[in-house]
């Protein structure tokens, strides 16, 4: 099993749509979760972090934790078109002093 | 605050050259990384530094040396440059291992 696993999609929605963007993790222990945005042809910037069990709200983008089925999951409210880009998972594992990146799952929103 | 820039942009090499990528962060951050991302693919971690003087290689380290004498810089060097080194070459930086990490523009490296 993968450290972390996305589905690379494309995941397609239309404009206004919730787009729910998923990505499991193999170790139990890892700590922090993050999710990145990476236009095509720039590089990753972070939406969102977390830390702990539950949901924590950014404006239209809502980060949801899971650490017993160890899941992280992204939602973003209200697509745009300007949402279109790729989502990267990253989490943190136990004992590494490194982010463990996902492949990324490619959005894209339809007006 | 700059963030983490990067240089060059864009680099076109032959088949056995060399060159370093400069990657500078001025944030006093303690960790810097060194990605690289085919077309498609996730990040892959290449070498990764937590402090002035410590280096460590992650996880595609083959072909590639770093050096971290300063806080501020973490240059990557390529030497005998191969086709398969061919890709987008990310710097990023972050004040621990579990936080957020910055990311520079990229370099853009084609070997030919």
């Amino acid at each position: 099993q993968k450290e972390v696993e996305q589905n690379s999609g494309p995941l397609s929605v239309p404009e206004g749509a919730i787009a729910s963007l998923n990505c499991t993790y193999s170790d139990r222990g890892s700590q922090s979760f993050f999710w990145y945005r990476q236009y095509s042809g720039k590089s990753p910037e972070l939406i969102m972090f977390i830390y702990s069990n539950g949901d924590k709200e950014d404006g239209r983008f809502t980060a949801q934790l899971n650490k017993a089925s160890q899941y992280v999951s992204l939602l973003i409210r209200d697509s745009q078109p300007s949402d279109s880009a790729t989502y990267l998972c990253a989490v943190n594992r136990s004992g590494y002093s490194t982010l463990t990146f996902g492949k990324g799952t490619m959005l894209l929103v339809s007006p | 605050n700059a963030g983490v820039t990067q240089t060059p942009k864009f680099r076109i090499l032959k088949i056995g050259q060399s060159m370093t990528l400069q990657c500078t962060q001025d944030m006093n951050h303690n960790y810097m990384y060194w990605y690289r991302q085919d077309p498609g693919m996730g990040l892959k971690l290449i070498y990764y530094s937590v402090g002035a003087g410590i280096t460590d290689k992650g996880e595609v380290p083959n072909g590639y040396n770093v050096s971290r004498s300063t806080t501020e810089d973490f240059p990557l060097r390529l030497e005998l440059a191969a086709p398969s080194q061919t890709s987008v070459y990310f710097c990023a930086s972050s004040y621990g291992s579990s936080d957020t990490q910055y990311f520079g523009p990229g370099t853009r490296l084609t070997v030919l």
